[in-house]
């Protein structure tokens, strides 16, 4: 099982800043298989990023994904309100497909 | 847009048999190549993937569950289903459906729904 270690758990930062996450496997993540999510309060996770750094329909482009084999990186590039929130990622290079822990944006 | 809505008994006993059922909505089970899932969220393990059965019928399970679970699909009533059998308190969890555009990732997901295992 392939193992996903996100750093860091808690991010705390102001609107406009720059959010930068990271998700680290244990093995690597062929052919850039890894999605990003995220998660508010009471509800189920959204869909950000797919393929490592394909936005799903409907996300700004301050979302952004990078990275291959075992690093990887979501990056928002300027905080809105609404984005204060956990983020997930999820590979599914290997069975099963695992999720990270998540890391938490909290606003400063 | 597509809507999932999962529905369920919200508290099982210990060594029964959970059972949750997700209506489709605003779009047909099997009107596209579509994978339809079942992820659980706890908080002691986080998001946990539970297997998909794809629009023919066909399914795949995580490995640690796998001997314990039983995803269905009604296509004339557009909803599918899980079934986890001899539950214990470490699967009290939200369990969400979900829909995959592939095997992969997910793209829709329903507002969960939470399951406790208590005697």
């Amino acid at each position: 099982e392939i193992v996903l270690t996100q750093s860091p758990a808690t991010l705390s930062l102001s609107p406009g800043e720059r959010a930068t996450l990271s998700c680290g496997a244990s093995q690597t993540v062929s052919s850039s298989y890894l999605a990003w999510y995220q998660q508010k309060p009471g509800l189920a996770p959204r869909l950000l990023v797919y393929g490592a750094s394909s936005r799903a329909t409907g996300i700004p482009d301050r979302f952004s994904g990078s990275g291959s084999g075992t690093d990887f990186t979501l990056t928002i590039s300027r905080l809105e309100p609404e984005d204060f929130a956990v983020y997930y990622c999820q590979q599914y290079a290997g069975s099963p497909w695992t999720f990270g822990q998540g890391s938490k944006v909290e606003i400063k | 847009q597509v809507q999932l809505q999962e529905s369920g008994p919200g508290l099982v006993k210990p060594s029964q048999t959970l059972s949750l059922t997700c209506t489709v909505s605003s779009g047909s089970i099997s009107g596209g190549a579509y994978y339809w899932n079942w992820i659980r969220q706890n908080p002691g393990k986080g998001l946990e993937w539970i297997g998909y059965i794809y629009y023919s019928g066909s399914t795949y399970y995580n490995p640690s569950l796998e001997t314990r679970v039983a995803i269905s699909i009604d296509t004339s009533k557009n909803q599918f289903s899980l079934r986890l059998s001899s539950v214990t308190a470490a699967d009290t969890a939200v369990y969400y459906c979900a829909r995959g555009p592939t095997r992969y990732y997910y793209d829709s997901w329903g507002q969960g729904t939470l399951v406790t295992v208590s005697s």
